[in-house]
């Protein structure tokens, strides 16, 4: 058990619709990371965010966005939905601003 | 941000030394080399960091030569939950702000 926690596990929704995934980052960790791996993919950097803060954008689409909240949560808000947005994403959390990652288990969304 | 690059996929066999290697040939002088597992369908762990020569934890060993223009993890008596994708990252440990991944290394351990 890292420490992260992801929630849900398991979503499926329709093209178009809009989701919201939640993470809850370890005790203690100011930095929070989005991942999306497709089918059979990589680990595609989405972004990151520090103690409330965007400190890094990688490949996010414009229909994405997140945030980190006071209490430290983050929340990916993906909208407008299209089937090749079924992936897994992760999330993932670390002390500072880098160092050691703690990956959650992830968000399977499932678009059909 | 140093590009990495790694085999796609290795074999190996259960008790054999497995070793995977990275090369970053514009790796720069803060530059922390990292390595990660992953299991399908899970996230990411951690396995080892580097800066130069060898690096050892209970889990692997991390060799690094003196140009450090490439490193190399190295797990000792692979067995079948070895099976996984591994990652090689490079950056500065305070730094790592965009955290690439690349496509990492898939090893196949057969019995």
């Amino acid at each position: 058990d890292s420490g992260v926690t992801q929630t849900p596990k398991h979503l499926i929704t329709a093209t178009g619709q809009r989701v919201t995934l939640r993470c809850s980052p370890r005790s203690g960790d100011l930095s929070v990371y989005w991942y999306q791996q497709s089918l059979d993919q990589g680990l595609q950097f989405l972004i990151q965010y520090y103690n409330g803060e965007e400190r890094a954008k990688g490949n996010i689409l414009e229909r994405f966005s997140a945030q980190q909240f006071p209490d430290l949560h983050s929340e990916l808000n993906l909208s407008s939905l299209e089937l090749g947005d079924s992936a897994l994403y992760f999330c993932a959390s670390s002390v500072a601003s880098a160092g050691e990652l703690f990956f959650g288990e992830g968000s399977r969304l499932t678009v059909l | 941000l140093a590009k990495t690059t790694q085999p796609i996929s290795m074999d190996s066999y259960e008790g054999q030394e497995v070793n995977i290697t990275c090369s970053h040939n514009n790796i720069a002088t803060n530059d922390y080399i990292t390595w990660y597992q992953q299991f399908p369908s899970q996230g990411p762990r951690f396995i080892i960091q580097g800066y130069k020569t060898k690096v050892t934890n209970e889990v692997a060993s991390l060799f690094i030569p003196a140009d450090r223009k490439s490193s190399t993890l190295s797990l000792p008596r692979v067995s079948l939950s070895d099976t996984a994708v591994y990652y090689c990252l490079v950056g500065e440990t305070y730094n790592f702000n965009k955290f690439y991944f690349g496509s990492g290394t898939k090893l196949n351990v057969k019995p």
